[in-house]
């Protein structure tokens, strides 16, 4: 039972234009989420986070927002650079058992010149 | 290293064969996590070690699959007898504090059971 959802299994961008990845989540015992970023053949790296107490959080080019009544958060880029192109992982930690991470199925993010 | 590292990078074994992939955490960090992760699809957690005690292997899909960390820093992932199912990238990961949240990831062994 997939509890994180990425409904879009790719997304393209030019380059300079924001970027937004959704993403849905269904158990309301989550309270951490995390953005990772994967390139072909690496593991992910952690990109960005937000905790349930907050409804968004900025990182330079990254921002993450989250809206709790709706089991809803999203990343979005801006501007987008070609060097972004990679699959994004939405990712969820319950508040019992913060060790483990579920992950949604990725979006592919591709930032053309 | 810098880094979590895990061999072999690759992997084929024959159907009923038995693998153990090997993962090194960063030095110093408490928790140590593997994932399967199977074409298409996102990680899926297998099981979690904090130092060397196996906390929670809740996610390990049957008892073919067998995790240890005996000195609370290197550990492997013994996969018994595999079958195609078991064709997946094994990922692990490590972080500092219990929480797997920023939690730092190797580059996987692919596995493929022919």
């Amino acid at each position: 039972d997939q509890q994180v959802k990425q409904n879009s299994p790719s997304l393209s961008v030019q380059e300079g234009r924001i970027s937004i990845l959704n993403c849905d989540y269904t158990n309301s015992m989550f309270d951490y989420f995390l953005w990772y970023k994967k390139y072909p053949a690496e593991g992910p790296t952690f990109l960005i986070s937000i905790s349930s107490i907050k409804d968004k959080n900025e990182d330079g080019r990254f921002t993450v927002f989250l809206n709790k009544s709706a089991k809803h958060l999203s990343l979005h880029i801006v501007p987008s650079q070609p060097g972004d192109s990679a699959v994004y992982f939405c990712a969820a930690s319950p508040a019992d058992s913060g060790y483990a991470l579920n992950f949604g199925k990725g979006t592919s993010l591709l930032v053309t010149p | 290293g810098a880094g979590v590292s895990q061999s072999p990078r690759y992997k084929v074994a024959k159907r009923g064969q038995d693998v153990a992939l090997r993962c090194d955490p960063i030095s110093g960090h408490v928790s140590l996590f593997w994932y399967q992760q199977a074409l298409g699809q996102g990680p899926e957690f297998l099981t979690y070690f904090q130092n060397e005690a196996q906390l929670d292997k809740s996610g390990l899909p049957s008892d073919r699959f067998f995790a240890e960390r005996p000195e609370g820093s290197v550990s492997t992932l013994k996969i018994q007898r595999t079958q195609q199912e078991d064709s997946a990238v094994y990922l692990c990961a490590s972080s500092l504090v219990g929480r797997g949240t920023e939690a730092f990831f190797g580059q996987g062994t692919r596995l493929t059971v022919v």
